[in-house]
């Protein structure tokens, strides 16, 4: 099945710890994103490649790191210099370079600081 | 101004009935135009996409664009309890895709 994983489901992260996310894509997707949600917000933007060995900061990147060695893989750092990481982390991908840009998006980790 | 918006308070629709969702955004060079629907707890999902004016239609559900207005709106008819769910406008420019807060569609049996 082609598709978007996102691991873990749930995360639990003491004050202190840097966590790491994971999303993983076998769409052949160039471009990959990570986005957060928090409750009655819409989706702001962290962190987006277009292609491996390169990335660009979003609206919200401050206390967030990211590395795209592979194509299929995007994993997200939450450091502990992000003030208030408690939301629901969204993983999407796309084809780069299309007019349409319509982005898929992973089922999502749910992060919550202890 | 925010980049897009979604104004209107939650949506109850009897069932069957046409559920009416709008979004206005900001910039005028946007290209491309989305609906996602997102149930509580699970992420977005893709449901309509619009590039040019007018309207597009795919089952159940329209999608309206007037980009003189700054405008795009999905209409769902004939609601079943099953589009009860929370509805994202997303707006594509600047290389980067910005959403909505979303509006809550509660369809009522």
């Amino acid at each position: 099945d082609g598709g978007i994983t996102q691991s873990p489901k749930y995360l639990f992260r003491k004050e202190g710890q840097n966590v790491t996310l994971s999303c993983e894509q076998n769409l052949n997707h160039d471009a990959m994103y990570w986005y957060r949600q928090d409750p009655g917000q819409g989706l702001r933007l962290i962190y987006y490649s277009q292609i491996v060995n390169d990335f660009q900061k979003g609206d919200i990147a401050e206390g967030y790191s990211v590395s795209r060695e592979k194509k299929e893989s995007f994993p997200l750092t939450v450091t502990s210099a992000q003030k208030n990481p408690t939301a629901f982390y969204l993983c999407a991908s796309s084809s780069a370079g299309a007019v349409y840009n319509e982005q898929f998006f992973g089922p999502g980790t749910r992060l919550t600081v202890l | 101004q925010k980049e897009v918006e979604q104004n209107s308070g939650p949506l109850s629709v009897p069932e069957g009935a046409i559920a009416s969702l709008n979004c206005t955004y900001s910039d005028r060079g946007s290209q491309s135009f989305f609906w996602y629907r997102q149930y509580s707890g699970k992420s977005p999902e893709l449901i309509m996409s619009i590039y040019s004016n007018g309207d597009k239609e795919d089952g159940r559900f329209t999608a309206q664009l007037n980009k003189a207005s700054q405008y795009v709106s999905l209409l769902i008819r004939d609601s079943q309890p099953s589009d009860s769910a929370t509805y994202l406008c997303a707006v594509f420019g600047n290389n980067r895709l910005a959403f909505g807060k979303g509006n809550q569609v509660v369809v009522i049996p």
